[in-house]
């Protein structure tokens, strides 16, 4: 079952412009993650909070965790063309591996 | 960094027949690997947890009997696909968890599966 709910679904920017998406989830997580796709392609790993961290940073990406509202931002600053794609997050609930995603956001960026 | 591999990365089968997809972890030893599945513009699905050594844990509404998994060895995990219908094509990924890491899993590209 899907754990995860994404907003914007789809989202469309110009090249240069910041990008937000939102990831809203049920349980109690042990780390949330957020892993970008290309169409038709294997997921990349971005990023993964800790379930006892706030934010973290990595290059020109932002990922904030807030486990009382049960949801995480990922912000993609200076946006490139070569950023568009499918976003997902996903949580992780125990340390067996098991990884619940969200919809996703599918980003287009405008050159 | 970690690579996983998949083979094949597309197949094209006849309604009936079972296909074979092959999920490797190419230079790190996975004791976890996932089976997922994905159906156009939608998310990914968990379909099953594959144990070295034991076997795969099913989610619910998932079939074993249609989708045997068999993980031989700590590098090398297969979803047999039997019977195909229709249906079942999809687009199915593998990953693969690192032993004593912080839960990161590493994705294969995938297989395109199409059962005419």
């Amino acid at each position: 079952s899907q754990q995860g709910e994404e907003d914007p679904q789809a989202l469309s920017i110009q090249e240069g412009e910041n990008a937000t998406m939102n990831c809203s989830y049920k349980t109690s997580i042990n780390n949330l993650q957020w892993y970008r796709q290309n169409s038709g392609r294997g997921l990349v790993h971005l990023i993964l909070i800790r379930s006892n961290e706030r934010e973290k940073h990595s290059g020109r990406l932002r990922v904030t965790l807030d486990t009382s509202k049960k949801s995480s931002s990922l912000l993609i600053t200076a946006s490139r063309a070569a950023d568009t794609a499918s976003y997902f997050c996903a949580t992780a609930t125990s340390n067996t591996g098991k990884l619940i995603f969200g919809q996703g956001t599918t980003l287009q960026v405008k050159p | 960094g970690a690579v996983v591999s998949q083979h094949p990365s597309w197949v094209i089968c006849k309604s009936g027949t079972s296909v074979k997809i092959e999920c490797r972890s190419l230079d790190f030893q996975a004791t976890t690997m996932f089976w997922y599945r994905q159906f156009p513009k939608q998310s990914l699905m968990l379909m099953a947890t594959s144990n070295e050594g034991s076997k795969a844990t099913y989610e619910q509404g998932v079939e074993k009997d249609k989708f045997l998994i068999n993980h031989a060895s700590l590098t090398l995990s297969t979803l047999t696909v039997t019977s195909a219908h229709p249906e079942d094509s999809s687009f199915y990924i593998c990953s693969a968890r690192l032993a004593g890491g912080n839960n990161e899993q590493f994705f294969g590209p995938g297989t395109r599966l199409t059962v005419l």
